[in-house]
């Protein structure tokens, strides 16, 4: 079965350094990867997709097949990047749901 | 372009009721998902709909079930409410189904059962 880990609930660190929050996942053939953030009192809303290989808001994330990681990062973080955020896997063929990580609460201290 | 709407905002329902969500996905979306999301589960995959059929279904008791009606609207129900129903429930909308494609998430309905 499909498994998505973010081993850190909680995550803080300082305005302009450096965050990567952590995803791991278990599936047996190619997954399709995201990342979703939520605000504070905002909707989910997705953040990155693995295969657009694009760069939101300063964050990138990897697909590293060997690792089965898509850590997302970003090298220098501000004060709107708190936010819940979610790693979420999608098959790329059969069921078409997402299956969510637990989420990483990040705080960006000023 | 209006987002994903999900209807009502907030219900209180007492154990042993039923319940229906209402969700009109992106204009032009055919593909409406529904997800439970609690403190204790996470998000967890309710069902999936394209063009009026389940596509997917999680796994959750019977008690919970859905539909997608023409213009694309899905309804979520819940019967037999229990006091664990507890949560807010996401919609979730997209153009297609397969490679690429992302979701908009709704705004969701905070559903307490007492």
């Amino acid at each position: 079965a499909q498994r998505v880990t973010q081993p850190e609930k909680l995550l803080s660190v300082f305005k302009g350094a450096p965050v990567e929050l952590k995803c791991n996942y278990s599936y047996s053939g190619s997954p399709e990867l995201f990342w979703y953030v939520q605000y504070s009192r905002q909707r989910l809303q997705l953040l990155l997709r693995h295969i657009s290989r694009e760069s939101i808001k300063g964050f990138t994330a990897d697909l590293n097949k060997g690792e089965t990681s898509f850590h997302l990062k970003k090298p220098f973080a501000q004060e709107e990047d708190s936010a819940m955020y979610y790693c979420a896997l999608k098959e790329i063929q059969g069921a078409q749901k997402l299956v969510f990580g637990q989420g990483t609460r990040l705080t960006i201290n000023p | 372009k209006a987002g994903v709407t999900q209807t009502p905002r907030y219900l209180i329902k007492t154990r042993g009721q039923q319940v229906t969500l209402s969700c009109s996905p992106i204009s032009g979306h055919r593909s409406v998902s529904w997800y439970q999301q609690t403190p204790g589960q996470g998000l967890q995959f309710l069902f999936e709909y394209f063009s009026e059929t389940q596509r997917n279904k999680g796994n959750f008791p019977g008690r919970f079930s859905g539909r997608q009606f023409s213009n694309s609207r899905s309804e979520m129900n819940v019967s037999t409410l229990e006091l664990g129903d507890s949560a807010l429930y996401l919609c979730a909308s997209s153009l297609l189904v397969g490679m690429g494609t992302g979701y908009t998430f709704g705004s969701g309905t905070r559903l307490t059962v007492v």
